[in-house]
């Protein structure tokens, strides 16, 4: 049974633009997030991370929004660059628990 | 080293045939987690250690998946005669976040093994 869910298995956007990416988890005991950018032939690399005390976290043009009622957070991009592209997946866990729970990934694709 | 690395990048087994998978994490990184990763899917974990510890190992599908970190550093995969569904990249990542603690460390994924079970 998924416990984090990615349902839009691509997106396309222009460079310079917004790209955001969304994930839906069903665990209410979930409160540390993350998001992992993948390329092809590579391992994930570590994006960004949010715990349940914040519903938001920036790091240079990443951000990452919670909302813990609606158990859903999202990955905004801005402004997309043409090495953006990649597959990004969303992770969540208990703050105590030992395996993160990985959707199935959004593959974003920046079009120059 | 600068980052995870994982041995063999690419394996190719016979049905029934043991393998060994290899993973060296960041030098220091307390946490190492084992993942498989199907085709389509995303990483689903294995096994967790803290130092040489196997604390979690809930993941592993079936006994003939063992793994161990003796000295709390490199750790090894190992998958007793295998069988097709086995086929899948497998993921090590270590961190320096305990499990438990409050910090706000991210984990760092190795590049992976592609096993192929023909």
């Amino acid at each position: 049974d998924q416990q984090v869910k990615q349902n839009s298995p691509s997106l396309s956007v222009q460079e310079g633009r917004i790209s955001i990416l969304n994930c839906d988890y069903t665990n209410s005991m979930f409160d540390y997030f993350l998001w992992y950018k993948k390329y092809p032939a590579e391992g994930p690399t570590f994006l960004i991370s949010i715990s349940s005390i914040k519903d938001k976290n920036e790091d240079g043009r990443f951000t990452v929004f919670l909302n813990k009622s609606a158990k859903h957070l999202s990955l905004h991009i801005v402004p997309s660059q043409p090495g953006d592209s990649a597959v990004y997946f969303c992770a969540a866990s208990e703050w105590t628990g030992n395996q993160f729970y990985f959707g199935t990934g959004t593959s974003l694709t920046v079009i120059p | 080293g600068a980052g995870v690395s994982q041995s063999p990048r690419y394996k190719v087994a016979k049905r029934g045939q043991d393998v060994a998978l290899r993973c060296d994490p960041i030098s220091g990184h307390v946490s190492l987690f084992w993942y498989q990763q199907a085709l389509g899917q995303g990483p689903e974990f294995l096994t967790y250690f803290q130092n040489e510890a196997q604390l979690d190992k809930s993941g592993l599908p079936s006994d003939r998946f063992f793994a161990e970190r003796p000295e709390g550093s490199v750790s090894t995969l190992k998958i007793q005669r295998t069988q097709q569904e086995d086929s899948a990249v497998y993921l090590c990542a270590s961190s320096l976040r305990v499990q438990g603690a409050a910090s706000d460390y991210g984990y760092t994924f190795g590049s992976g093994t592609r096993l192929t079970v023909v």
